[in-house]
């Protein structure tokens, strides 16, 4: 049963880069899923950030893509998030999620990790 | 990008009724759509994809229905376990999306 864990500083301070990790357990970051990031902030709703192939390819929000960076490593089976120039406004619950392989559905989630940006 | 619409946005039922939430899409999505359950403090968990086809496991008083721009999720006898917000998502092109969330109370 595939396992997800974020991780991160969960205080991140205003026009600097939050970064995250998630790390994968029980499948293959290989294994022909697409592996994604989606954040909701406190009390809100759920905002797709984006998404990764274990090839490298992405897709992003067109809403972050100018500050957010995905990649993979494949020697430690995770994948990671920057996302850049942050504000109060990107507080939120960051989850990570493996994309079901029939494709677009979030078939596992992380827990979340809270992170915080404030001075 | 095409918005989601979820009504309501609250509801309160009790133990054994039968629930709807609907979803409507700004325009045509097929039926690409998928239905989440997430209790506070807990990520979102799958219910239904396809608009129709349930996730393995979940139980079978949850279904899904609909088509193009209306789709609906049903609780068919609501279980206090049921208390929970729920959220649509439409997966035909990028974005993906989801919906603003109905949050579902036991009275």
């Amino acid at each position: 049963q595939v396992q997800l864990q974020e991780s991160g500083p969960g205080l991140v301070k205003p026009s600097g880069t939050l970064s995250l990790t998630c790390a994968v357990s029980g499948d293959s970051i290989s294994s022909g899923h697409w592996w994604s990031w989606v954040r909701q902030p406190p009390g809100k709703g759920l905002e797709w950030i984006g998404e990764i192939y274990h090839s490298g390819g992405t897709n992003y929000n067109p809403s972050l893509k100018s500050r957010v960076a995905i990649s993979v490593d494949k020697s430690e089976n995770q994948f990671s998030l920057k996302l850049s120039s942050v504000t109060a406004a990107d507080t939120a619950v960051y989850f990570c999620a493996r994309m079901s392989m029939v494709g677009g559905t979030f078939d596992s989630w992380g827990q979340g990790t809270l992170v915080t940006v404030s001075s | 990008d095409i918005q989601m619409t979820q009504s309501p946005s609250t509801l309160s039922a009790s133990v054994g009724d039968r629930v709807t939430i609907t979803c409507r899409a700004s325009q045509s999505i097929s039926s690409w759509l998928a239905w989440y359950q997430q209790k506070p403090g807990k990520a979102p968990k799958l219910l239904i994809y396809k608009a129709s086809s349930l996730e393995s496991g979940v139980p079978s008083r949850f279904s899904g229905s609909g088509s193009g721009t209306e789709f609906t999720l049903t609780i068919s006898s609501l279980q206090p376990d049921d208390s929970a917000t729920y959220y649509c998502q439409l997966y035909n092109s990028y974005p993906w999306t989801f919906g603003q969330g109905t949050k579902v109370e036991i009275k």
